[in-house]
């Protein structure tokens, strides 16, 4: 157990909607990391935030938006879905925000798009 | 444009031998790199990692292998286990910029 929680761990929508997925770092935790992971492909870094501010920017959409709130979790909004949009989110979370410790992640959110 | 590479979709090894894991990357700038774990329907688990100043870093049946020249990464296992079957990913980060790009991953199979 990576101490991360994502929920929900499935979701099936029709494109054009929009959906919210929601993360809670490890205890301890300020950087949360959402990456995007496709099929038989690597994990792409999205977006990083540092207790509450965003920190890095990646690969991100300009239908997908992110936040991180005072309690430190985070949500990953997505909208206008298309098909492509298909994917495991993952989030991640590491105590600092430049560091070379390992960030640990939570099992995924498996998003379907019809 | 893939800066990280794993070559091997997939690997089989015999329970007891040795595994060993590949990955290449093209920017020599990058100066961090980490072994990352995943078992179906989990997030990734980091596993071991290297700085760009060594050529080798161990951790119990692990160990990871730097070749700077040749923009190489290596893992081994040894000796492989059978709850070592899973996909293995290595990643990458560049000094101050905090991204991890990461490869498509290996999938390795231990076979009793």
């Amino acid at each position: 157990d990576s101490g991360v929680t994502q929920t929900p761990k499935h979701l099936i929508t029709a494109t054009g909607q929009r959906v919210t997925l929601r993360c809670s770092p490890r205890s301890g935790d300020l950087s949360v990391y959402w990456y995007q992971q496709s099929l038989d492909q690597g994990l792409q870094f999205l977006i990083q935030y540092y207790n509450g501010e965003e920190r890095a920017k990646g690969n991100i959409l300009e239908r997908f938006s992110a936040q991180q709130f005072p309690d430190l979790h985070s949500e990953l909004n997505l909208s206008s879905l298309e098909l492509g949009d298909s994917a495991l989110y993952f989030c991640a979370s590491s105590v600092g925000f430049n560091s070379n410790q390992p960030q640990h992640f939570g099992d995924g959110t498996r998003l379907s798009i019809l | 444009d893939q800066q990280v590479k794993q070559n091997s979709p997939s690997l089989s090894v015999q329970e007891g031998r040795i595994s060993i894991l590949n990955c290449d990357y093209t920017n020599s700038m990058f100066d961090y790199f980490l072994w990352y774990k995943k078992y179906p329907a989990e997030g990734p688990t980091f596993l071991i990692s290297i700085s760009s100043i060594k050529d080798k870093n161990e951790d119990g049946r692990f160990t990871v292998f730097l070749n700077k020249s040749a923009k190489h990464l290596s893992l081994h296992i040894v000796p492989s286990q059978p709850g070592d079957s899973a996909v293995y990913f290595c990643a990458v980060k560049r000094g101050s910029n905090y991204q991890l790009i990461w490869g498509a991953g290996t999938k390795l199979i231990i076979k009793p």
